[in-house]
């Protein structure tokens, strides 16, 4: 129980393009999910959180406009990275709050390697 | 806020052999504590929690940690290492009461060789 997927697990994309990345909670319901962004040899920074129905809360630094995020389901979250450039090039992970006895927990995807060119 | 400093970035250890990795933590509040585990190009797996209770907590693959609170340690221990345990590890602290978020500690990268 408890399985989150991400699509896709790689992309590559041309600079000035937008790619969007899909979270789902396969076999349970997540009011709430986080995105991460992850660097070579770094430790997981928290984005953003992603409430069910409502707008996402961002971190202080990240901009909102460039990292879109839809959470317009109670299994799926989205993040759409707009206009992408190099420099966002980087491993984005999602973790979604688990239910009931485990909502004290994240459950976290597998991750998807943003490259861009 | 809280805060989480893994101390050790790596840590070599031969195979069959005991390791501990440390995590300390900083906090105003009560916190939960976690460690995952992260495998090349994957995402995070949970070792195990603490939420409240017993002290001593027992994870997966034969890992465990102790949450000592007048420290604010919550180090990671297993008795003898595989080679397949070689990986990164995340120490991470959330609040407790509120379904908060995680701030994780910056890694430690176990390296296991025979």
């Amino acid at each position: 129980g408890a399985v989150v997927s991400q699509h896709p697990s790689w992309v590559i994309c041309k600079s000035g393009t937008s790619v969007k990345i899909e979270c789902r909670s396969l076999d349970f319901q997540a009011t709430t999910m986080f995105w991460y962004r992850q660097f070579p040899k770094q430790s997981l920074m928290l984005m953003a959180t992603s409430n069910e129905g409502s707008k996402a809360t961002y971190e202080q630094g990240v901009e909102k406009d460039k990292f879109l995020i839809n959470h317009a389901s109670l299994t799926l979250s989205t993040l759409t990275v707009t206009s992408a450039h190099p420099e966002d090039s980087s491993f984005y992970i999602c973790s979604a709050r688990g239910t009931g006895a485990t909502y004290n927990e994240q459950f976290f995807g597998p991750g998807t390697r943003l490259t861009v060119l | 806020a809280q805060s989480v400093t893994q101390l050790d970035s790596q840590v070599p250890v031969f195979e069959e052999a005991p390791v501990e990795l440390r995590c300390n933590y900083s906090s105003s509040v009560s916190v939960y504590l976690f460690w995952y585990v992260q495998y090349p190009n994957q995402g995070l797996q949970l070792l195990l929690k603490y939420l409240s209770g017993s002290t001593l907590v027992k994870g997966i693959n034969g890992f465990e940690a102790e949450f000592n609170k007048s420290q604010t340690s919550f180090h990671l221990r297993k008795p003898s290492v595989h080679i397949s345990d070689t990986a990164e590890y995340f120490c991470a602290v959330s609040a407790t009461g509120t379904a908060s978020k995680l701030t994780f500690g910056t890694g430690t990268r176990l390296q296991v060789t025979l």
